[in-house]
């Protein structure tokens, strides 16, 4: 079955740097891309970037432009999402989903990385 | 960026009611437009693609309608589980954005 799995939580500092990892498995992960979405308590969901896993293309949500970085290593289907200089405004659940952001859908998740910004 | 709207921001049902909630977008977004439901805890789940396109293994009882700037998700015979808040997304132009969210609660 088709499976995103998500790095565990993570505590960071104001200024800091944090790296989520989401491992995919159960189909072709060059065919698909994969977004990044996150959710801040209470909130609605954000998208925030989308990375083709067979181009490497990528587009980013303009308020995190400079701050975030997606990547892919296709020889293990792991996708990789890196936000620097951390503000508490970033403490959220950050999910991978399988799918393109536009003309498409998000298809399948993985489980959420909490992410807590705090001094 | 695109706003979506949704209404009611909360509704409280029983066993076996039908349900509407409804979206709006800012601008028309043809019928490119997704609805999620979300249980505490847990991502969202994909519930219909494109409108009205019944994601693999949803029940039928979840059924979604309308194109241009309005739109509606429908649940007939609301089941224990689909107690939850849903929510939409337009996937017409960059950035995807999502609505506030409706929460179904039990009556």
């Amino acid at each position: 079955q088709i499976q995103l799995v998500q790095s565990g939580a993570e505590v960071k500092k104001p200024g800091a740097s944090v790296k989520v990892s989401c491992k995919s498995s159960g189909y072709t992960f060059a065919n698909y891309g994969i977004s990044w979405v996150r959710q801040a308590p209470g909130q609605r969901p954000e998208w925030l970037a989308w990375l083709s896993a067979y181009t490497r293309n990528t587009n980013y949500a303009q308020s995190l432009q400079g701050r975030l970085t997606v990547t892919t290593d296709t020889s293990t289907s792991t996708a990789y999402m890196e936000l620097v200089s951390l503000r508490s405004d970033d403490t959220a659940v950050y999910y991978c989903a399988r799918g393109i952001p536009v003309a498409g859908k998000l298809d399948y998740w993985g489980q959420g990385t909490l992410v807590t910004v705090s001094s | 960026d695109i706003q979506m709207t949704q209404s009611p921001s909360s509704l409280s049902a029983s066993i076996g009611d039908r349900v509407t909630i409804t979206c709006r977008a800012s601008q028309s977004i043809s019928s490119y437009l997704n609805w999620y439901q979300q249980k505490p805890g847990k991502p969202p789940r994909l519930l219909i693609y494109a409108a009205s396109s019944l994601q693999s293994g949803v029940p039928s009882r979840f059924t979604g309608s309308g194109s241009g700037t309005d739109f509606t998700l429908a649940i007939s015979g609301l089941q224990p589980e689909d107690f939850a808040t849903y929510y939409c997304q337009q996937s017409f132009i960059l950035p995807p954005t999502f609505g506030g969210g409706t929460k179904v609660d039990i009556k």
